[in-house]
């Protein structure tokens, strides 16, 4: 069966650190990868996806990057992080662009 | 672009009762699927169930089933013999398909409070 890992599940970070947020799936190959974050009290925005190695789209323009080194790894990151990139994080995979998505444990992240 | 709408922010339910969740949603799309997610307080979103637009009949899944009215971009969710263990968030969320049928666009969400 499929598994989705996220870590860290929690992080505190001060305004201007760098950030990484790392994201495995296991137990499939070539899957459709996403980061949405979610801000207090809201719904899921989708930031960035990935249909393969090194491809990746942009959802909205920000203080953050995507990475995608392996078929089932998943990058979030940014070179200095603001404040208003607080929130929780969440990855998620599919077979393709037309099937459901999964979604990992999430991480929550607070700038200080 | 597409929205969902969910227009209870909060409810409550006894334990064992049943309880209907609402959702609307605005596309000028034939092709899609709808879903509602489920997140307790661990945060971490789960599928409860999921609908093809093209498909008429109303998915079921044990205890969870919708009413999906395809004129009306209606999509509720029915919980019957609601359990302590349904207490979350459920959100309701819309995926077009096609070359851009990427995003899941969420509602914002309703509390689930199952009270014994």
């Amino acid at each position: 069966s499929q598994t989705i890992h996220q870590w860290p599940a929690t992080l505190v970070q001060p305004v201007g650190s760098p950030l990484s947020l790392e994201c495995t799936v296991e137990g499939t190959s070539n899957p459709n990868l996403y980061w949405y974050r979610q801000a207090a009290g809201r719904g899921l925005q989708l930031l960035f996806y990935s249909v393969g190695i090194g491809q990746i789209s942009s959802e909205v323009p920000q203080n953050l990057s995507a990475s995608r080194p392996q078929d089932r790894q998943f990058i979030l990151s940014s070179k200095k992080l603001l404040l208003s990139d607080s929130g929780f994080y969440l990855c998620a995979w599919s077979v393709n662009a037309e099937e459901t998505q999964y979604f990992g444990p999430g991480t929550r992240l607070l700038v200080l | 672009a597409q929205t969902v709408t969910q227009s209870q922010p909060e409810m409550s339910v006894q334990e064992a009762e049943t309880v209907t969740l609402s959702c609307t949603y605005d596309t000028s799309e034939n092709n899609y699927y709808l879903f509602w997610y489920k997140q307790p307080p661990s945060r971490q979103m789960i599928l409860v169930i999921r609908q093809e637009a093209y498909k008429q009949q109303n998915a079921t899944e044990n205890r969870f089933s919708v009413n999906f009215q395809k004129a009306a971009k209606s999509f509720s969710l029915k919980i019957s013999d609601s359990q302590l263990g349904d207490t979350a968030m459920y959100f309701c969320a819309f995926m077009k398909l096609g070359n851009s049928g990427y995003a899941l666009n969420f509602g914002k969400g309703t509390s689930l409070l199952v009270t014994p």
